[in-house]
């Protein structure tokens, strides 16, 4: 695609249930990215794909969130038994080049909050 | 303590005039520094990178420098538009796939 594409870019949801969110980065690029960004806070790392593998998931707050990539493309970000403390806006990235040379690209992000 | 600390957090100027926009940053050794700026509800979108050998980069009415030394940057915005009105973000690589984000400084452009 011409950018990266995130859904929904909105969700609302209950305590206690499962969302996922989906990034779709720009065809071709096969680095991919998972930021989180809070009210009145820088973004935070969450994981890094190259490919399909996920070299650095240190980021993940909690066995709660998982995240896989299939086809070297399309991304799912899972948060399992949501908490209140989980209401952000989760920022996907993809770059063509490592991030010591290459540019970053976002999408739109997906706004969650839990009720 | 966050990595990249911005300055001011939030200002106010009037539509034509120019405001520079601090970053102080502890990330060391790095490899290259960005600015972003994000419109709200948006994503973040690329302004300037800089590698630790350039002192300063421009985009349009915007120039950001660079001094690797005092491990300073700086974000200027010339003869300042409505749409200028947004989050800009600081961002230190670390690495070849980790980035150190700034809170960002939110700038308000008034008619």
């Amino acid at each position: 695609g011409a950018g990266v594409s995130q859904s929904p870019s909105n969700k609302v949801t209950e305590k206690g249930k499962d969302v996922e969110l989906r990034c779709d980065p720009i065809s071709g690029h096969t680095a991919l990215y998972w930021y989180r960004q809070s009210l009145g806070q820088g973004l935070e790392f969450l994981i890094y794909f190259q490919g399909n593998s996920a070299p650095d998931k240190s980021g993940l707050p909690s066995d709660r969130f998982s995240a896989e990539r299939t086809g070297g493309s399309v991304s799912t970000l899972t948060i399992q038994r949501t908490q209140q403390e989980d209401s952000a806006v989760y920022l996907c990235a993809s770059s063509l080049l490592a991030l010591n040379t290459g540019e970053l690209f976002f999408g739109e992000g997906s706004r969650l909050t839990v009720l | 303590k966050n990595q990249v600390e911005q300055s001011p957090q939030s200002l106010i100027i009037l539509e034509g005039k120019n405001c520079t926009l601090q970053c102080n940053y502890t990330v060391s050794p790095f490899s290259n520094l960005r600015w972003y700026k994000q419109d709200t509800g948006r994503g973040p979108v690329s302004l300037t990178i800089m590698t630790f050998s350039e002192n300063t980069k421009s985009n349009g009415r915007y120039t950001a420098t660079l001094d690797a030394d005092t491990k300073q940057s700086s974000l200027h915005i010339t003869a300042s538009q409505l749409s200028d009105s947004a989050s800009y973000i600081c961002v230190v690589s670390v690495d070849d796939y980790k980035l150190s984000f700034g809170a960002g400084t939110t700038v308000t452009v008034r008619a």
